[in-house]
């Protein structure tokens, strides 16, 4: 089973700052298995990247994704108080057929 | 736009069997996608339950597989999870979700409910 790390847990930001969050996998993932989602308190997660970098419908473009093997990065630039909330990353395994998430990674805007 | 809705009971007693419904609308349930179970315990990251297809091919964690059964009713548009022998450690916002196969681009859960909490207690 491939294990997703995040990091950091916990980040504080500031409005029109750049946010830079990680996930590193345990094995090689390809990169049309990965995704990312935003989870808003009391909300359901949001799809915001898939194949590691291609946008969501209607995700601005504040929002990219990238990487590949065992390391995937969520940059969010000029961040905006909405942003605030938990990120997860999120891989697909097909042998046999497995979905696993990082432990998210908190964002916090002061 | 599909739209998918979970139900059932919001409390379980312990050792007993928890039961949710997913009703999809807005689309059919036999479309090309996986259906999956996914739940969150409060204040916690998200965990995969299992899925299952329309021919009723289904998938599930290995964690969770010996307890765990998702089955489809077509004719409902809807699917099914029951979880047997359940702890406090299941109590949970249980979601269901579609997964997207979009080849070669990606895969991904595009689609969620929005979540029922079950607790478990006596």
């Amino acid at each position: 089973e491939i294990v997703l790390t995040q990091s950091p847990g916990t980040l504080s930001l500031s409005p029109g700052e750049r946010a830079t969050l990680s996930c590193r996998a345990s094995q090689s993932v390809g990169s049309r298995y990965l995704a990312w989602y935003q989870q808003k308190p009391g909300q359901t997660p949001r799809l915001l990247i898939y194949g590691a970098s291609s946008r969501a419908t209607g995700i601005p473009d504040r929002f990219s994704g990238s990487g590949s093997g065992t390391d995937f990065t969520l940059t969010i630039s000029r961040l905006e108080p909405e942003d605030s909330a938990v990120f997860y990353c999120q891989q697909y395994g097909s042998s046999p057929p497995m979905y696993t998430f990082g432990q998210g990674t908190k964002l916090e805007i002061k | 736009q599909v739209q998918l809705q979970e139900s059932g009971p919001g409390l379980v007693k312990p050792s007993g069997t928890l039961s949710l419904t997913c009703a999809v609308s807005g689309g059919s349930i036999s479309s090309s996608n996986w259906w999956s179970w996914v739940r969150q315990p409060p204040g916690k990251g998200l965990e995969w339950i299992g899925e299952i297809y329309h021919s009723g091919s289904t998938n599930y964690n290995p964690s969770l597989k010996s307890r765990v059964t998702i089955s489809v009713d077509k004719s409902k548009n809807q699917f099914s999870l029951k979880l047997s022998s359940v702890t406090a450690a299941d109590t949970a916002l249980y979601y269901c979700a579609r997964f997207k196969n979009e080849y070669p681009v990606g895969y991904y859960f595009d689609c969620w409910g929005q979540g029922t909490l079950v607790t478990v207690s006596s």
